[in-house]
């Protein structure tokens, strides 16, 4: 079945890059989307890229995409203590219905 | 984020008595769903919906049940509460091929 996998943590120093990573299994996923969640809080959108495409980059973030390997990076540049949180991956299903399978979440942790 | 209110934000309850979570949207957005986030599983799909009185179910959707009478209103159902239901819920609406949004979350104890 689909099935999205990430990396459970991640530490790195701030002012650093730090690239999370996210392999998915529907090869006919629309969209794929980053997810960062902060503690206490919910899910807030960090961008998504059309499946045609193999980059988009958007200020401190860029996200590539390997549609062959199925394979699907976030990295945030200057990577800032600000950004310690949670970051979800998900790819969109084909269906009508726009359903979501979500990656297990990777936990950033940016040290000063 | 995209107006959802999720109520309420936290409950304790006891073992099977029934839970109502209730999630509102102002955004007259056509889909809604509803996820629970667990440690080491990120967000799994109970049931969403596709339009008023239309629902289906996701990948975990045993034990509970969902209604949506309105656009702006679709509810989640613990009939009879366990404490493998013990969990944070979310509820996110979409519309079509956008971004799905997320509610602030309701977190649920069952003792």
């Amino acid at each position: 079945g689909e099935d999205v996998e990430q990396s459970l943590f991640l530490s790195v120093r701030e002012g650093d890059s730090s690239v999370i990573n996210c392999t998915y299994t529907d090869s006919s996923s629309t969209y794929l989307y980053w997810y960062k969640q902060e503690p206490g809080a919910g899910l807030q959108l960090l961008t998504y890229i059309f499946s045609n495409m193999d980059m988009k980059q958007d200020q401190r973030l860029t996200v590539l995409l390997n549609k062959k390997d199925k394979h699907l990076s976030l990295r945030i540049a200057d990577t800032q203590t600000g950004d310690s949180a949670i970051y979800f991956c998900a790819e969109s299903t084909t269906s009508g219905t726009y359903k979501y399978i979500f990656g297990t979440g990777t936990r950033l942790k940016v040290l000063a | 984020d995209a107006g959802i209110t999720q109520s309420p934000r936290h409950k304790v309850t006891e073992t099977g008595t029934p839970v109502t979570l209730r999630c509102h949207q102002t955004e007259n957005h056509r889909y809604m769903y509803w996820y629970r986030q667990d440690p080491g599983h990120g967000l799994r799909l109970i049931h969403y919906s596709y339009g008023v009185k239309d629902t289906d179910k996701g990948e975990v959707s045993d034990g509970y049940s969902v209604s949506r009478s309105k656009t702006e209103d679709f509810l989640l159902t613990l009939e009879s509460a366990t404490s493998s239901q013990t969990s944070v819920y979310f509820c996110a609406t979409g519309q079509g091929g956008e971004p799905q949004h997320f509610g602030d979350g309701t977190r649920l104890s069952i003792l």
